[in-house]
């Protein structure tokens, strides 16, 4: 079946390390977006990519970092530089150009910083 | 700026009807989403209104009045399994995705 695929689902980290959040897509969508959630937020945008090998940063990005190499996946690094990273990781994809569309989203990492 | 205003949690009743409302005040509008969450999962998509009027779907329908920066999701026989929270989501002028907080929705018996 086609669908988003996140993982993993929970991750601890230690203060200082970097980590990676994959999110894998087999709907063959352009657009993919990554959102933080954290409770009684909206959901914020970290980035998003229209194309393969183009991102865009969103509201939040500093701390964070992405790639496009594929069409299919659109990783997600956390790094130490981000302050406050406990949170509900969520990714995303549309058909069509950015947000003219329903966004299918993956099941979520929920990352722990120690 | 931009605002998305829902209320932050409503009760109801199994079986009984349940409003949520949606006011939004953005730069532009290009549509309105709605999306349910259940606890610790991902959003789903519910509906998507872009013109006036109301839009039905089984037991969900959702309302826009683009003049009154206004939205409303109505659930009809309301079933335990839709407890849950309720987003609200406007594109802007620049295509720009708004999130409201989102709504929980607690059912009772």
């Amino acid at each position: 079946d086609g669908g988003i695929t996140q993982s993993p689902k929970y991750l601890f980290r230690k203060e200082g390390q970097n980590v990676t959040l994959s999110c894998e897509q087999n709907l063959n969508h352009d657009a993919m977006y990554w959102y933080r959630q954290d409770p009684g937020q909206g959901l914020r945008l970290i980035y998003y990519s229209q194309i393969v090998n183009d991102f865009q940063k969103g509201d939040i990005a500093e701390g964070y970092s992405v790639s496009r190499e594929k069409k299919e996946s659109f990783p997600l690094t956390v790094t130490s530089a981000q302050k406050n990273p406990t949170a509900f990781y969520l990714c995303a994809s549309s058909g069509g150009t950015i947000n003219t569309g329903e966004l299918f989203f993956g099941e979520g990492s929920r990352l722990t910083v120690l | 700026g931009q605002n998305i205003d829902q209320p932050t949690e409503m009760t109801a009743t199994e079986g009984a009807i349940v409003q949520i409302n949606c006011t939004y005040q953005t730069s532009g509008f290009n549509g309105l989403f709605w999306y349910q969450q259940h606890a610790g999962e991902a959003p789903t998509f519910l509906s998507y209104n872009v013109l006036d009027g109301l839009e039905e779907k089984g037991r969900f329908s959702s309302f826009l009045s683009r003049s009154k920066g206004y939205s409303y999701l109505l659930l009809k026989e309301l079933q335990m399994k839709d407890s849950a929270s309720y987003l609200c989501a406007v594109v802007d002028s620049n295509y720009q995705l708004i999130w409201g907080a989102g709504t929980k929705l607690i059912i009772k018996p």
